[in-house]
């Protein structure tokens, strides 16, 4: 079992359509979690960090599920500017970043 | 403010050729560490740094050097291409606190294609 996982997609929306992707972690012990996108053949930049309470950045909401091992980000009232990959990355005891593999999301005009 | 730079951006190798990639950072980071990027596999960590002059192993070292002699650069090594290095290498670093913040800063990436 990997590490992290996602859902590959792809998720095609409509503009001003809400999205939500899930991340699942093997690892009990993870203590920090993120949200990265990445745009087409281009770098993965940050995007959000995940809080226990759960948090909120605009359009964007990210909460952590710690029983049952997974992170969510929901994207509302979505933009063509949203299309790209979102990585989940999780940081585990040995405080090294480990990536999920991306899941593509495309809204559509 | 460039913060950081890969060369090369493109690269075609045949097999058992050898090439240096250089990462370049202006951020006065101490950590600095070298990914690639395959499909369906997400990014895996090769080597990274925790300053000037020390090294480490990440998930997939194997047929990869790095040097560390200059907090600014890292360089990540192929003595020998193989076909399955082909992939796209994105070099980045972060401040100590990272591990926190979780924040890296990612160079452009290069493609590298080993034929």
């Amino acid at each position: 079992r990997k590490e992290v996982e996602q859902d590959p997609g792809p998720f095609n929306v409509p503009e001003g359509a809400t999205v939500a992707f899930n991340c699942t972690y093997s690892n009990s012990a993870s203590q920090s979690f993120f949200w990265y996108r990445q745009d087409c053949r281009k770098e993965p930049k940050l995007l959000m960090s995940v809080y226990s309470s759960g948090n909120e950045d605009g359009r964007f909401t990210a909460q952590l599920n710690r029983a049952s091992q997974y992170i969510s980000l929901l994207i509302r009232d979505s933009k063509l500017s949203d299309s790209a990959t979102y990585l989940c990355v999780v940081i585990g005891s040995a405080r090294q970043l480990t990536f999920g593999s991306g899941t593509q999301l495309t809204v559509l005009p | 403010n460039a913060g950081v730079t890969q060369t090369p951006k493109f690269r075609v190798l045949k097999t058992g050729q050898s090439m240096t990639l250089l990462c370049a950072q202006d951020m006065n980071h101490e950590y600095m560490y070298w990914y690639r990027q395959d499909p369906g596999m997400g990014l895996r960590l090769i080597h990274y740094s925790v300053g000037e002059g020390t090294t480490a192993k990440g998930e997939v070292p194997d047929g990869y050097n790095v040097s560390r002699l200059k907090k600014q650069n890292f360089l990540l090594g192929l003595e020998s291409a193989a076909p399955s290095q082909t992939s796209v290498y994105f070099c980045a670093s972060s401040s100590q606190g990272s591990s926190n913040t979780g924040e890296l800063f990612f160079g452009e990436g290069s493609r590298l294609t080993v034929l």
